[in-house]
Parts: C-alpha cells; structure tokens; sequence
C-alpha cells in the first residue's frame, strides 16, 4: 500500500541553525502538508502547497519558514534559524484530490529537537 | 471557546467492549470530519472521512456526525488490545486544506 515517507526520523540541531526535512509523498497525490505537534498538543498546520506554490499557510508558518518541491517526488520543509519552541514532530501528508474527497494521509513524522 | 474538543482520556476498556470517542465544535461552518488513529510516536492514520451529517461504517468502524448538535462520534464495535492508540477527530472549513484537531482521547483496551 503506497504510503508517504519521511527523513530523517529524528534530528538534533543546534539553535541558530537551518534544518531540513524531507517528505517523498504518495507518487499520484497533488497536494501536499505540513502539520507539527509539540509534545503532548494536538496536531497544527502549518502550510499547504499544490502546482508548486503555497495554497494556505497558517500563523505559525512565518519567514523562518519555506517549503519547496524540488524534483517530482520529494517535498521538503526548511526551518532557517531554529529556536527551542521549534522542537516538534513535523508530519508531511499528501492527497489526491482537494473539495470533498481531501483525504490527507500522514506520514510518520520527524522529530526535532532544537538545543 | 476552543475550536474543537476532545476528552483526552485516557479511556480504559475491556476487551471486546463497544467504544465511543467524541468531539465537540464551536464552528458551524465545518464540513468535513475525519477521525485518525495514533500510536505512540507515529503518525496519524486516516480511519475515516465524512462529509455532512449522518452515519459512515466501515468494518469494526462507525462514524456519526450530527452537525445540528456540533458533535461526532466514532464507535469502535468488539475493541480488540491493538485499538489501544490515541484517537483524533479533526475537521475542516469548504474550501480550505488545513485540518483543524482536536487534542485526542487516549484509548486503553485491557485484555
């Protein structure tokens, strides 16, 4: 069963530093997600990007933020200068289809930790 | 008002027992409503996808949204040990991509 992938699985950075997190979504989806969930909160959006642009992002998505499509399968989020508050699970979804049949499937997450 | 809530449980039953894991909304406009289940340290799993009100069944699985009351249910019929996750109800406005969800309600199903 196709399902979306994620790397790396955990990641230790500095604060300060720039990290990036990697997503392969499912091969026939168009719309892809980045949601994140501090420990023990409920799972936020952060941004959606369909035909290589951003569709919707929300108030956390700020400049420190981007997200890009760099070759046809892999969608990537990058966080510029990390802070400690940006320590989360970082989850990437993708679906098919937007309107009534917006399915979004998750993948299994990355987890940041900022020191 | 918090935009939708959830019991966070943890909600512990006995094997085989019928479940009931419950959201509430503030927000009228919501059309869509899923329910996710997730195990510790992994990502959500999508186990079902309704739109408008009334029933959605799918194996052990029901969803019921009765948006007159602002208010879904997912029942889980003959709960077996590996049901024990967390449940997420999530929602979302027509005409938007973000999911909006709840904290989850954290099921135990004792063998």
């Amino acid at each position: 069963e196709p399902e979306v992938t994620q790397t790396p699985s955990h990641q230790v950075t500095q604060m300060g530093q720039e990290v990036i997190l990697r997503c392969v979504p499912i091969s026939n989806h168009l719309y892809f997600y980045w949601y994140r969930q501090i420990l023990g909160q409920k799972v936020e959006f952060l941004v959606s990007f369909y035909n290589n642009e951003i569709s919707e992002k929300s108030e956390i998505f700020d400049d420190q933020f981007s997200v890009e499509r760099p070759d046809g399968s892999n969608f990537t989020l990058k966080i510029r200068s990390t802070k400690l508050e940006d320590s989360a699970m970082y989850f990437c979804a993708s679906s098919l289809r937007q309107g009534a049949d917006n399915e979004q499937f998750f993948g299994p997450g990355t987890r940041l930790t900022v020191l | 008002q918090k935009e939708v809530e959830q019991d966070p449980g943890p909600l512990s039953v006995p094997e085989g027992a019928i479940v009931s894991l419950n959201c509430t909304y503030s927000n009228s406009a919501f059309q869509y409503f899923m329910w996710y289940r997730q195990y510790s340290r992994k990502g959500p799993e999508l186990l079902m996808y309704t739109y408008s009100s009334g029933n959605k069944e799918d194996g052990r699985f029901t969803a019921q949204v009765d948006k007159s009351s602002k208010y879904i249910s997912l029942f889980i019929r003959d709960s077996q040990p590996s049901d024990s996750a967390t449940y997420l109800c999530a929602m979302r406005l027509a005409g938007t991509y973000k999911y909006i969800f709840g904290t989850g309600t954290r099921l135990k199903v004792l063998a």
